[in-house]
Formats: C-alpha cells, sequence, structure tokens
C-alpha cells in the first residue's frame, strides 16, 4: 500500500528566504508525483507534475525533483514571498484497480512572514 | 483554459437526509475522480471511472453512490447523511486513466447538521 509522508509539518520562515519541502513515498512504483498548493478551505492548485522517469521540474520559482529510486521528491521555493503561504500538498499516482490513484500526504503548513 | 466545474460550491444538509454532488470535467477529459476531505486532512479517494464505467473504488462507504453519464459529467449521490460526512468534496479529471495529471475542481463543501 503506497504512503506517503511530508516533513516538516509546518513552517514559517521570513520573507525572502530559499526554502525546502520534503516529500517521501514507500512504493517507488509511480507514474508520476504532483505538488499542489491549497489555501485554506479552498481547492487545489496543480503547481507542478513529474513524470516517473523525469528527474525535475522548474516553474517560475518553484522546483521539484524526483528520486524514484529513494522515494523522495522535494520541493524548492526561491525568494519567499507573503503570498506563497498555503498548504503544500504532495501526490502521488500508482496504477490500482485500471485507473491511477492519486495518494496524498498529510501538507507542509507554510507561513512566509513579511 | 476551461477547468472543473463542481456544483453546489456550498451545501448545508441534515442528518439523514440525500445529497448530489455534480462535477463537469475539463471537455475531453474521459476520466473522473471523487475525493474526500475532512477538516484538517488530506484528501481521500473515494471512486472514478473511466469513460463512463467505474475503474476504481476507495473508501466510499456504502450510502455513497456515483456515475458517469455520457456527456462524461458525474454526480455523487449520499444518502443518510451523518455528521462525519461533513467535508470537502473534490472532483479531478484527466484524459485517459493512466500516467496523466489530475487537474481539480474548487470542491463542494457539505455541511451536515
Amino acid at each position: 500500500k503506497q504512503e506517503v509522508t511530508q516533513i516538516p509539518a509546518a513552517l514559517s520562515v521570513p520573507e525572502g528566504e530559499n526554502l525546502v519541502l520534503n516529500c517521501s513515498f514507500t512504493d517507488s512504483a509511480i507514474y508520476n508525483l504532483q505538488w499542489f498548493r491549497q489555501d485554506p478551505g479552498k481547492g487545489l492548485t496543480s503547481l507542478l507534475l513529474i513524470q516517473s522517469s523525469q528527474r525535475e521540474q522548474t516553474s517560475g520559482r518553484l522546483n521539484a525533483s524526483l528520486d524514484k529510486s529513494s522515494g523522495r521528491s522535494t520541493l524548492y521555493i526561491a525568494a519567499s514571498q507573503p503570498g506563497d503561504s498555503a498548504t503544500y500538498l504532495c501526490a502521488v499516482t500508482s496504477r490500482s484497480g485500471g485507473a491511477q490513484k492519486l495518494v496524498f500526504g498529510q501538507g507542509t503548513r507554510l507561513t512566509i512572514n513579511p | 483554459a476551461a477547468g472543473v466545474i463542481q456544483s453546489p460550491r456550498h451545501l448545508i444538509k441534515e442528518k439523514r437526509e440525500t445529497a448530489t454532488l455534480k462535477c463537469y470535467p475539463i471537455p475531453r477529459h474521459d476520466t473522473v475522480y471523487w475525493y474526500q476531505q475532512g477538516p484538517g486532512q488530506d484528501p481521500q479517494f473515494l471512486i472514478s471511472f473511466y469513460e463512463k464505467m467505474q475503474s476504481d473504488k476507495g473508501s466510499i462507504p456504502d450510502r455513497f453512490s456515483a456515475q458517469q453519464f455520457s456527456d462524461y459529467h458525474s454526480e455523487l449521490n449520499m444518502s443518510s447523511l451523518e455528521l462525519g460526512d461533513s467535508a470537502l468534496y473534490f472532483c479531478a479529471s484527466s484524459y485517459r486513466p493512466i500516467a496523466s495529471p489530475l487537474h481539480f475542481g474548487n470542491g463542494t463543501r457539505l455541511t451536515v447538521t
């Protein structure tokens, strides 16, 4: 059974700092890994998608890496801003019963202090 | 670009009532997924459909049922509602059920009183 763990559960840093969020998964037989952002009570916004054959993806100040063999991914946020404050969720897709199923981590609640 | 549309955005029901949540996937997406997110919890997979057939089933209570229609929209029907059913319900869609990114709607917040 796939399990996804995110560390830390919460993180508070001053504005402008670079930071790293960690995600680990137990079953390396994944199709892809997605990082999402969720604001309180809101929907899930997809930030980056890394296919299992890829090692990293970049979008603006965000960079996500994937090491499938070790079951790890990191989300790097450069020059953090107060608007980056949100919960960041990592999720992996594994095949189950003929269709992919997203398994989420518990998320990292990020607070960027002005 | 068109996104996944969910309705209603908010729904308040009493215990033992029924509720129907609707999901309209991104055009040309043929796969729909339903997730439930309780307060402070990560989203949990409920059920998925591919080409109008159920493709996978997760932790969905027997009181819940869902289907995907010929126009690919999906409905989640919830009966005999319990207080514990209060949650944010997300629908996601993708093109083909394997290895393509999931796009999520903004969710329906269900409150059972």
